[in-house]
């Protein structure tokens, strides 16, 4: 089944405890995205991909850093936690041909105490 | 940055009704995507659309790329209760970078 997972899926943290979030997808997809979705702001988006050992800044990457090693693999990393971080998190993926047809993940809840 | 203004932010109708929302942008996009949110979930991709002009339909949901560029429109005929959910729209212009709408709620009275 065409998936993309996200692990964990709920998670709660204290401040500047550091943290990955993992996100796989088994498409076989050039492009993977993280957004966070936050209460009358929609999703957001933190950084993307569009191939192996390319990130770009998406619109609110302060805070995070992600790795793209492998193509299935796109972790989202917190180097030091803070409360405004407090989000839900999505990742997501698409192939190159239709780089904007993007499929997330079941999303992850972080709360940071 | 970019924005998109989706409205209306959230609607209740009766089921059976049509529905009606939009997406605004002061940007031209390549691409204008829906999706459907369910409590719990990520967001599912209802359609997408890639030309100017396009009208694309999927079921009971018809959407619309503006000849403009920078506006989209989804409807819905004949809602019914699992219709309930949040539908985004999203502007893109290919380069995997996408812009979200704020989201409009949408509930149905059976």
């Amino acid at each position: 089944e065409a998936q993309v997972t996200q692990n964990p899926r709920y998670l709660i943290t204290v401040t500047g405890k550091k943290l990955t979030v993992t996100c796989s997808q088994n498409m076989n997809h050039e492009y993977m995205s993280w957004y966070r979705q936050d209460p009358g702001l929609g999703l957001r988006q933190i950084y993307y991909s569009m191939n192996v050992e390319v990130t770009d800044k998406g619109d609110v990457p302060e805070g995070y850093k992600v790795s793209r090693k492998e193509k299935r693999n796109f972790p989202l990393i917190l180097e030091s936690p803070s409360p405004n971080q407090t989000s839900l998190y999505f990742c997501a993926s698409s192939s190159r041909t239709r780089g904007d047809t993007q499929y997330f993940g079941p999303g992850t809840r972080l709360t940071v105490l | 940055g970019q924005q998109l203004n989706q409205s209306p932010q959230s609607m209740f109708i009766q089921e059976g009704e049509d529905v009606s929302m939009n997406c605004t942008s002061s940007s031209i996009f390549n691409t204008w995507l829906w999706y459907k949110q369910d409590p719990g979930e990520g967001p599912v991709l209802l359609i997408a659309l890639y030309k100017a002009g396009e009208l694309t339909s999927n079921g009971r949901l018809t959407a619309q790329f503006g000849i403009t560029r920078k506006d989209s429109f989804l409807n819905i005929s004949a809602s019914i209760p699992s219709d309930v959910g949040i539908y985004f729209c999203a502007g893109s212009s290919n380069t995997g970078k996408l812009i979200f709408g704020q989201g409009t709620t949408l509930q149905v009275k059976p």
